[in-house]
């Protein structure tokens, strides 16, 4: 079965503590994106990967970070910098470069401060 | 810079009755538009392409760009319509998708 599997579903940070979000696809896509999913707010994009070991910063990038060791991989940090990290977290792939093309989104985590 | 502006909210009809979810953008230049769907319960999926000039689930989008617009429309609303929809504009130059903040569409039997 293919697609972008994203885990856990839901996960709880600490006070100063850094937490990884899972992402994972089998499409065999080149490009990936981590977006962050706030009521009111729409979608924002956090970080994005064109290509293995290559990832760009998107427009609310600070208090993450990514890895793109491997194509089928792009797992999210969220610091202990990131000062309001409560949202959805959402995950998606491109097959290729063109601009008409569409993202296959994952199920999504929902993360909370505890 | 890119912006997608969907003024409402929460947009509630009736069965049977048209809808039209405005969306609004900003790029100086040729951009991709897109609407994207998410079912209650589903994952956030493409529901149309501006590209593709098609209409899915009797849904059509009409990029009209002396007024920066891609509204979408149905003439008949149906109850399994209800659902969020994002706007997303996409420029040629990079692979950023840029979303909306939705709108939640209800309709009521």
């Amino acid at each position: 079965d293919g697609g972008i599997t994203q885990s856990p579903k839901y996960l709880f940070r600490k006070e100063g503590q850094n937490v990884t979000l899972s992402c994972e696809q089998n499409l065999n896509h080149d490009a990936m994106y981590w977006y962050r999913q706030d009521p009111g707010q729409g979608l924002r994009l956090i970080y994005y990967s064109q290509i293995v070991n290559d990832f760009q910063k998107g427009d609310i990038a600070e208090g993450y970070s990514v890895s793109r060791e491997k194509k089928e991989s792009f797992p999210l940090t969220v610091t202990s910098a990131q000062k309001n990290p409560t949202a959805f977290y959402l995950c998606a792939s491109t097959q290729g470069q063109e601009p008409n093309e569409k993202l296959f989104f994952g199920s999504g985590t929902q993360l909370s401060v505890l | 810079a890119q912006r997608v502006t969907q003024p409402e909210k929460l947009l509630s009809v009736f069965k049977g009755a048209p809808v039209e979810l405005k969306c609004n953008y900003s790029y100086s230049g040729s951009p991709e538009l897109f609407w994207y769907v998410q079912y209650s319960r589903q994952r956030l999926q493409l529901l149309l392409r501006h590209i593709s000039r098609e209409s899915i689930k009797g849904f059509t989008a009409d990029l009209n760009k002396g007024e920066t617009s891609f509204h979408l429309k149905k003439p008949f609303a149906q109850e399994e319509d209800s659902a969020m929809y994002y706007c997303a504009l996409r420029n040629t130059g990079f692979q950023k998708l840029v979303f909306g903040t939705g709108t939640r569409l209800l309709v009521s039997p």
